[in-house]
């Protein structure tokens, strides 16, 4: 059974860097499919940060390309994130999830999700 | 803003059916047939539900049913249980330069 887990700081200073990590299980990273950061703000809906592949093909939401990387491992298993100068805007709950895309990007397998909270 | 337009609420008591829509523009939904649906509780994370429109993961019930028509996409849920209470949430492939997935504001399902 596939499963997700991200892990991370829950608490991030303004200006400062988010960084979290995606652990895969279940299933080799290398054998296929996107693998994908999605975040909701308290109370709020779902926003698509951006996917990547196993051999690093990405795909990012321009809104915050400039702030953002994404990083796969597949000898880890797992997959990263990285939000530069964050700002109370950037508190959401964090999802990491498995993607596909040759049929339209949707996300099959989630994380349970972390909240990270932005303060100074 | 959400790219595509859910209602914020709708309700329905147990063993009628709902319908909630999903509207979009021909950039998105109306763009091919890469709607998908989710699910998500309280505090739990969101559930695929329906993907390309209308196919149903394995062990999603057949209750669940997606279609589309134009830049409007819909799921529709068939003898409403308490357990289908919940926020779902539309998702769509979007053509746009900026994006390649774009989800729906949202809409919050409540059992009578």
């Amino acid at each position: 059974q596939v499963q997700l887990q991200e892990s991370g700081p829950g608490l991030v200073k303004t200006s400062e860097t988010l960084s979290l990590t995606c652990d895969v299980s279940g299933y080799s990273i290398s054998s296929g499919y996107f693998w994908g950061w999605i975040r909701q703000p308290p109370g709020k809906g779902l926003e698509w940060i951006g996917s990547i592949s196993d051999s690093g093909n990405l795909y990012d939401n321009a809104s915050l390309k400039s702030r953002l990387t994404i990083s796969v491992d597949a000898s880890k298993n797992q997959f990263s994130l990285k939000l530069s100068s964050v700002t109370a805007a950037d508190t959401a709950v964090y999802y990491c999830a498995r993607a596909t895309r040759s049929r339209g990007w949707f996300f099959d397998y989630w994380g349970q999700g972390t909240l990270v909270t932005v303060s100074s | 803003q959400s790219a595509l337009t859910q209602p914020a609420s709708v309700s329905g008591s147990p063993g009628q059916s709902i319908t909630i829509s999903c509207t979009g523009s021909s950039t998105d939904v109306g763009a091919d047939n890469y709607v998908s649906w989710y699910q998500q509780h309280p505090g739990k994370a969101p559930k695929l539900m329906i993907y390309e429109v209308n196919i149903r993961p394995s062990g999603v019930s057949n209750r669940f049913s997606g279609s589309k028509s134009g830049n409007t996409a819909s799921l529709t849920i068939s003898g409403l249980q308490a357990e289908d209470e919940g926020d779902y949430y539309c998702s769509s492939y979007t053509t746009s330069s900026t994006l390649d997935v774009v989800f729906g504001g949202g809409t919050k399902l409540t059992v009578l």
